[in-house]
């Protein structure tokens, strides 16, 4: 059972929708990531959080250390959100992530 | 901008050829990684190194090796390649203490035939 599950792994959402994808962790951990890699694109890093909540534009994550869970949002989405959203825990005495297994999300004009 | 960058973005090798792969990072991070992504698997880590000369092994460290000789340099070694090394390489890196944000490289796709 992978330590960092994540849901839904797929998800179809017409532009506009505001969209939610749930990372939930099993360990304690000392932050966790935020990735976004688009077809055939590089991966890139949208968040690091360890508390609280963090906004950039139109994505907002949170995170729940006591209910060992974060949310990723995005709000008005677009279909250029379209894109693999996967998240990652780091452990709280190690440099090791462990990764979900990413949220495939499809955004339709 | 932190640049993280692959060495070569297509390989292809025969089975039982060593493969390098090299990745160069610009902004003197401590942290450097390498993965491989399969699908359904996601990415997984086959090695770290917190700092030169250092490393860890990950999740899947078999068959491969790797190596740090400088701080901006993390190279991942396929002894002897095999066909179910096929796969997308990610090199990573990160500054601090622990891993802090990520950068990663624009990824090496190797086929092993």
């Amino acid at each position: 059972k992978n330590e960092v599950e994540q849901s839904p792994q797929n998800l179809t959402a017409q532009e506009g929708e505001f969209i939610t994808i749930n990372c939930s962790y099993s360990v304690g951990i000392s932050a966790l990531h935020w990735l976004q890699q688009h077809p055939g694109g590089g991966i890139v890093s949208l968040f690091m959080l360890s508390s609280g909540k963090k906004k950039h534009g139109r994505l907002i994550a949170t995170i729940n250390i006591q209910e060992k869970h974060s949310s990723l949002h995005i709000t008005a989405s677009h279909p250029r959100d379209s894109a693999v959203y996967t998240c990652a825990a780091l452990g709280g005495s190690n440099y090791k992530l462990t990764f979900g297994k990413g949220t495939l999300l499809t955004v339709n004009p | 901008d932190v640049k993280v960058t692959q060495s070569s973005r297509y390989l292809v090798k025969r089975t039982g050829e060593k493969v390098f792969l090299e990745c160069v990072q610009d902004m003197d991070h401590e942290n450097m990684f390498w993965y491989r992504q399969d699908p359904g698997l996601g990415l997984r880590l086959i090695y770290f190194s917190y700092d030169v000369k250092m490393k860890e092994k990950g999740d899947i460290p078999e068959g491969y090796s790797v190596s740090r000789e400088k701080k901006e340099r993390f190279s991942l070694i396929l002894e002897s390649a095999s066909t179910n090394q096929t796969s997308m390489y990610l090199c990573a890196s990160s500054l601090g203490y622990k891993a802090g944000e990520l950068f990663f490289g624009e990824g090496s796709r190797l086929t092993v035939l």
